[in-house]
């Protein structure tokens, strides 16, 4: 079974400058997950995707992140201006669809690492 | 919502030797799930315990959950250095949908 993909695994803009990241989850996963981790930290969630539809947002700074799930399958993260405190890696994760609420083991793609200069 | 804190923060054991790391968190859980993360690469899932389980077992992990107290426990028996990374509790908060991740314990094991 092929894992999470993301591209691309490293990234280098300078600060006001935008970038976006891409994530296939894992064939039929039907939610999508993408974290902010910043060194030394656990992951944040952004923001959360059942199929084509936001779930959760609440975490996502939305003046300047957005993200779409088109067609329910891959995700795109844009940042659009980045600021210094973005530098982070950035998590994609996918995993079956919730069943009565309970949240199911979570895939992960292997991240990307942006710094903002 | 709050996140898991692990403890310790780093540990350093000789390998061989065995690695308990524990998790707290406030709010009523569906499960905790603990993931493992290399240096540099994605989060690994280990093990996840129901709200209504104590103890599970997987391989060389055994993993405690205590819902009175609100804390979990992880422990990796017989290290290897290949254990070496750090690892994460997560907590899957009834009615939030997703996972609430700690700050994760930095385990080195010396070979």
């Amino acid at each position: 079974e092929a894992g999470v993909a993301q591209s691309p695994r490293y990234k280098i803009i300078e600060k006001r400058q935008s970038v976006a990241f891409w994530c296939n989850p894992i064939s039929g996963h039907a939610t999508l997950y993408w974290y902010q981790q910043i060194l030394g930290q656990g992951p944040k969630l952004l923001i959360q995707f059942q199929n084509n539809g936001v779930v959760d947002d609440s975490q996502l700074p939305k003046d300047r992140f957005s993200a779409e799930r088109l067609k329910g399958v891959d995700s795109t993260l844009k940042i659009q201006p980045a600021k210094l405190e973005d530098s982070a890696v950035y998590l994609c994760a996918s995993s079956t669809r919730p069943l009565a609420g309970i949240t199911d083991t979570q895939y992960f793609g292997p991240g990307t690492r942006l710094t903002v200069l | 919502s709050q996140q898991g804190e692990e403890d310790p923060q780093a540990l350093s054991i000789q390998e061989g030797e065995n690695a308990t790391m524990n998790c707290s968190y406030k709010t009523s859980i569906n499960n905790l799930q603990w993931y493992r993360q290399n240096s540099g690469r994605g989060l690994v899932h280990l093990i996840l315990i129901r709200s209504n389980e104590r103890e599970k077992h997987s391989g060389r992990l055994r993993v405690t959950l205590d819902t009175s107290k609100k804390s979990s426990s992880l422990l990796i028996t017989a290290s290897r250095a290949a254990d070496t990374a750090s690892y994460f509790c997560a907590t899957d908060e009834s009615g939030a949908n997703n996972l609430f991740f700690g700050t994760g314990t930095r385990l080195t094991v010396i070979p």
